[in-house]
């Protein structure tokens, strides 16, 4: 019920197309649907979120979809850089101040 | 984003012994805190929730007495790893919540290597 499902595990794309990473979960009460990007060694950082009441969010060259009725969420970044190579995590919660429950992460890579 | 430091970066210690690291919030204020430990190539795995001016909420299967967490003030908060051994060689990072807000900000994260 509290897990979060992600897909691929690990995502290789050409420089210049697009990388699209899934999230699925059970839990109907998660209401907050962020994103983390991870360098190795440093931690998490916030790179997009979202809340249930809209179906896409854009910043920059990262956009979420959300489906709320198919319990999905999805990144999808264009334009890959080199630069955007990284662990991918989603996560939901079902509030503020509430614990994050993540997923089990995709380990981009962008090649020339 | 907010900022949010991590004291130290990186700690090597003797299998028996304690070790404290800090993780403070130097934006604004937070009332919750968490803590997490993340194994290599392995997704985040929450330990705690830190309250602050109260006992911290520790998950299934985390021994409270071992990973001692205080939050003694709306900027601070640490985990003490008590009679650490190799097992619990891991990355510890620490992340925030403003009092009013839904984002959560991590830490630079803490090394543990136990020897």
């Amino acid at each position: 019920q509290q897990q979060v499902k992600q897909s691929p595990q690990s995502l290789i794309v050409q420089k210049g197309g697009i990388s699209i990473i899934n999230c699925a979960y059970e839990n109907t009460a998660f209401d907050y649907f962020p994103w983390y990007q991870q360098f190795p060694g440093k931690g998490p950082a916030l790179l997009i979120a979202i809340r249930p009441d809209v179906s896409e969010k854009k910043e920059g060259r990262f956009t979420i979809s959300f489906n709320k009725s198919a319990k999905q969420f999805s990144l999808h970044i264009m334009d890959s850089q080199p630069g955007d190579s990284a662990t991918y995590f989603c996560a939901a919660s079902t509030g503020g101040n509430e614990k994050l429950t993540f997923g089990t992460g995709t380990r981009l890579t962008i090649i020339p | 984003g907010a900022v949010v430091s991590q004291h130290p970066s990186r700690v090597i210690c003797k299998s028996g012994t304690s070790v404290k690291i800090e993780c403070r919030s130097l934006d604004f204020q937070a009332t919750t805190m968490f803590w997490y430990r993340q194994f290599p190539k392995q997704s985040l795995m929450l330990m705690a929730t830190s309250n602050e001016g109260s006992k911290a909420t520790y998950e299934q299967g985390v021994e409270k007495d071992k990973f001692l967490i205080n939050h003694a003030s709306l900027t601070l908060s640490t985990l003490t790893v008590t009679s650490a051994h190799p097992e619990d060689s891991s990355f510890y990072i620490c992340s925030v919540i403003p009092s009013q807000g839904y984002e959560q900000y991590f830490g630079p994260g803490t090394r543990l290597t136990v020897t």
